[in-house]
């Protein structure tokens, strides 16, 4: 079956504006997770979306950051007016159950560059 | 503060001969340690993972070791195959809750 899609899977952006980038998750996977890696960082975690549950979003930087989840399919990221540090691969991942057992699968990740 | 360590940034190997990846870590709630690998302009995936009840995890060529004490572990290939150059990610959760939290990464060049 297909893997985590993302798009687009590159964006380049003029600071100050906005941004959205999409997450496909694997079908019936119910977990999904936001990471981003900065230039020479290994993966931060963003958000995670389990189900119906409240998410988890204690790694959203700022609140220029946010995510939405429609049911157990598609995740847009949002940056509002974007900053040059935001620049970065974010990743998206899903997982069956969200349990901590659960392996994690990576799409191959938008590619932001804030100018 | 990161907490999860890879502190060699690189490693170089011949093909055939063992690769010996190194994590520290400084969370002692950290309870699940997974390793991934990434090719370029790839997602990571998934390699092999090790709880902290065990200390020892093998899946053919890949084996993990954990030292809970040291709070250390390492990733063992043998024997290593030029296929397997690219980054090698160490990754740590806590049982309350299964978000990763990632080293910086090593890159892994396999010489023929």
């Amino acid at each position: 079956g297909a893997g985590v899609s993302q798009s687009p899977s590159n964006k380049v952006t003029e600071k100050g504006k906005d941004v959205e980038l999409r997450c496909d998750p694997i079908s019936g996977h119910t977990a999904l997770y936001w990471y981003r890696q900065r230039l020479g960082q290994g993966l931060e975690f963003l958000i995670y979306f389990q189900g119906n549950s409240a998410p988890d979003k204690s790694g959203l930087p700022s609140d220029r950051f946010s995510a939405e989840r429609t049911g157990e399919s598609v995740s847009t990221l949002t940056i509002q007016r974007t900053q040059q540090e935001d620049s970065a691969v974010y990743l998206c991942a899903s997982s069956r159950q969200g349990g901590e057992w659960d392996t994690q699968y990576f799409g191959p990740g938008t590619r932001l560059t804030v100018l | 503060d990161q907490q999860v360590k890879q502190n060699s940034p690189s490693l170089s190997v011949q093909e055939g001969r063992i690769s010996i990846l190194n994590c520290d870590y400084t969370n002692s709630m950290f309870d699940y340690f997974l390793w991934y690998k990434k090719y370029p302009a790839e997602g990571p995936t998934f390699l092999i993972s090790i709880s902290s009840i065990k200390d020892k995890n093998e899946d053919g060529r890949f084996t993990v070791f954990l030292n809970k004490s040291a709070k250390h572990l390492s990733l063992h290939i043998v024997p290593s195959q030029p296929g397997d150059s690219a980054v090698y990610f160490c990754a740590a959760s806590t049982g309350a809750n299964s978000k990763l939290t990632f080293g910086k990464g090593i890159t892994l060049s396999v010489r023929p």
